[in-house]
């Protein structure tokens, strides 16, 4: 099955600053890979998804890159600011396949300092 | 629109009792799917229903069950439970089998 790999687990960084969140997928069927955002005791939000057929995706200030090649895809969070601070869970599934369910990776707690 | 809702929020149960909890879609979403949330594993899948029939499972044991009815609101049960199934047990739903999903704020378990 699928297995989803994500770097790095904790990020810390300055307000203002960047951060960069990487996955990994091992299963090349896989074609659709959104990011969730969970701020601590919340539910998980959709930020934003993109599908295989799209190498970048930009709103606002985030951004979500996808090589299909490489089989990894990342978010980018620009201009950051301490309500970015949450655990961002990025996922992958094959979509219209027998087997379509969302795996996620583990989770990345980042923590924007002001 | 009403968002996912889940019931109980919170319960404590004991080792060998089961638990049944609750999933209440978005309005017109017929698409529900269950996922065990813990600190160590992340968000780990469990079953996926569709039009009342179960379209994937997780790997998890026969403990682990669930249902979907004819409203879509769905319901998981776990019996026979244990230490380890203590965790944020979320529902999500979406418009249709291949789309995108929308969580509830989940149902914590806790088992002593």
């Amino acid at each position: 099955g699928e297995n989803v790999e994500q770097h790095p687990s904790t990020l810390s960084v300055q307000e203002g600053d960047s951060a960069v969140i990487k996955c990994t997928y091992s299963d090349s069927a896989s074609n659709y890979f959104p990011w969730y955002k969970q701020e601590l005791g919340k539910r998980p939000q959709l930020i934003i998804d993109i599908r295989s057929n799209v190498g970048e995706k930009k709103d606002q200030r985030i951004a979500v890159t996808l090589n299909k090649t490489a089989k990894h895809f990342s978010l980018h969070i620009t201009e950051t600011q301490p309500e970015d601070s949450a655990v961002y869970f990025c996922a992958a599934s094959a979509q219209g396949g027998s087997n379509s369910k969302l795996t996620f990776g583990k989770g990345t707690l980042l923590t924007v300092n002001p | 629109k009403a968002g996912v809702t889940q019931t109980p929020r919170y319960l404590i149960k004991t080792r060998g009792q089961q638990v049944t909890l609750s999933c209440s879609p978005i309005s017109g979403h017929r698409s529900v799917s269950w996922y065990q949330q813990t600190p160590g594993q992340g968000l780990q899948f469990l079953f996926e229903y569709f039009s009342e029939t179960q379209r994937n499972k997780g790997n998890f044991p026969g403990r682990f069950s669930g249902r979907q009815f004819s409203n879509s609101r769905s319901e998981m049960n776990v019996s026979t439970l244990e230490l380890g199934d203590s965790a944020l047990y979320l529902c999500a739903s979406s418009l249709e089998l291949h789309s995108s999903l929308f969580f509830g704020e989940g149902s914590r378990l806790t088992v002593l």
